[in-house]
């Protein structure tokens, strides 16, 4: 079963709008991590939070952490057209490479 | 510096034929991870090699699925006589080192595989 689960499934925004999307999961994790695909392409690493952080800043990424809920948030602010992508949580459960992926938060950015 | 590079990225495949999904991975890599990842979900492990070790495959099915990463060459993710369930996209990520210090994973393009 999956471990995270991104919510929106899809998000459609306007350029300068700011994009959030968030991930839930089910069991403790020692870090989790966002990635970004364009269509057809492979997995980009965005940034990661480890279990014992609840914000990290990457650039125009925020990214929070609650372990109490569960939950991380993504927020891109200023979106560009090049934003446009699908954007998928992993969860690492037991400090190994089986990264838990969810399905997926698609985001269009309007020019 | 080259990234992880996978071929073919598309292959076509009949019912009962043999896909073969190549990886090499970056430069200084030594571990590679297979992944897969279905229409519509995110992606699946399957399997976790070191140069002629297979550590980790739990996540491979039993039967039909094969993968090495020889001391020369490519790593390979084998799938015989497929099935239209084996189509997906397949993805190869590396790492430097043992997982769990830095905690990222470089990704391939992938290699998209359809069953006719």
């Amino acid at each position: 079963s999956q471990q995270g689960e991104e919510d929106p499934q899809a998000l459609s925004i306007q350029e300068g709008e700011n994009a959030t999307m968030n991930c839930s999961y089910k069991t403790s994790i020692n870090n989790l991590q966002w990635y970004r695909q364009n269509s057809g392409r492979g997995l980009v690493h965005l940034i990661l939070i480890r279990s014992n952080e609840r914000e990290k800043h990457s650039g125009r990424l925020r990214v929070t952490l609650d372990t109490s809920k569960k939950s991380s948030s993504l927020l891109i602010t200023a979106s560009r057209a090049a934003d446009t992508a699908s954007y998928f949580c992993a969860t690492d459960e037991s400090n190994d490479y089986k990264l838990s992926f969810g399905a997926g938060t698609t985001v269009t950015v309007r020019a | 510096n080259a990234g992880v590079m996978q071929n073919p990225r598309h292959l076509v495949r009949r019912r009962g034929q043999e896909a073969r999904l190549r990886c090499s991975p970056m430069k200084g890599h030594s571990h590679v991870y297979w992944y897969r990842q279905l229409p519509e979900e995110g992606l699946k492990f399957m399997v976790y090699l070191q140069k002629e070790n297979i550590i980790d495959e739990s996540g491979m099915p039993k039967e039909r699925f094969s993968a090495e990463f020889p001391k020369e060459g490519p790593s390979i993710l084998r799938i015989q006589q497929v099935v239209r369930g084996d189509s997906a996209a397949y993805f190869c990520a590396s790492s430097p080192i043992a997982w769990g210090n830095t905690g990222e994973l470089f990704f391939g393009e992938g290699s998209r595989l359809t069953v006719l």
